[in-house]
């Protein structure tokens, strides 16, 4: 089934260890995003990439990074996790990079809940 | 200041009725307008896209657009318990890279 495949589905980390979240997607979209979502909050932007070997910040980037070395993977890193990153996690992918011309919608993976305590 | 604005709700509706979502945007260069729809514990659905002034009609679904009032919304007509989950307005940012989400409004359809 294409889509986005998101691993781990949930993760229990200790503050200050180091945790790479992962994404991958069959659909072959050049653009792919990671967001994280609290309560209250909605859903924010932490790094996205409008193709591979591109990547760049979004709203809430401090204490994270990514990288894209294909255009199927876009791993997300944290290098020394702290209490609050704790949050739901989503990774998302469209079929064209951002225009501010007509976009088409992204899909998402089914999220990896973390908790850092 | 937020770029996208909804009402957070909870919106409670009878089965039948008509539910009105409502969302405000403060970019008035933007072009595209997206709705979600997230169940709870679950990743956001896309279920209808918007890029011109006016409705756009998909099955129950009718999103309107009104780029001079920077407001779009979405109708969910005959709506179903199975409606009942939080709706999430979306954007293009200014510089074209990714999507803003509004925090979503609860929606509760009571049978």
């Amino acid at each position: 089934i294409a889509g986005i495949t998101q691993a781990p589905t949930s993760q229990i980390l200790a503050a200050g260890r180091r945790m790479t979240l992962r994404c991958t997607q069959d659909m072959r979209h050049n653009a792919m995003y990671w967001y994280r979502q609290d309560l209250g909050l909605g859903l924010r932007l932490i790094h996205y990439s409008n193709t591979a070997g591109t990547t760049g910040k979004g709203e809430v980037p401090d204490g994270y990074s990514v990288s894209r070395a294909n255009t199927d993977d876009f791993p997300l890193t944290l290098a020394s996790a702290v209490p609050s990153q704790t949050s739901v996690y989503f990774c998302a992918s469209s079929d064209r990079p951002g225009s501010r011309g007509k976009h088409d919608g992204y899909t998402f993976g089914s999220g990896t809940r973390l908790t850092v305590v | 200041q937020k770029e996208v604005e909804q009402n957070s709700g909870p919106l409670s509706v009878p089965e039948g009725a008509i539910a009105s979502l409502n969302c405000t945007y403060s970019d008035r260069g933007s072009q595209s307008f997206f709705w979600y729809r997230q169940y709870s514990g679950k990743s956001p659905e896309l279920i209808m896209s918007i890029y011109s002034n006016g409705d756009k009609e998909d099955g129950r679904f009718t999103a309107q657009l009104n780029k001079a009032s920077q407001y779009v919304s979405l109708l969910i007509r005959d709506s179903q318990p199975s409606d009942s989950a939080t709706y999430l307005c979306a954007v293009i940012n200014q510089a074209g890279t990714a999507l803003i989400f509004g925090k979503g409004t609860t929606l509760s359809v009571s049978s």
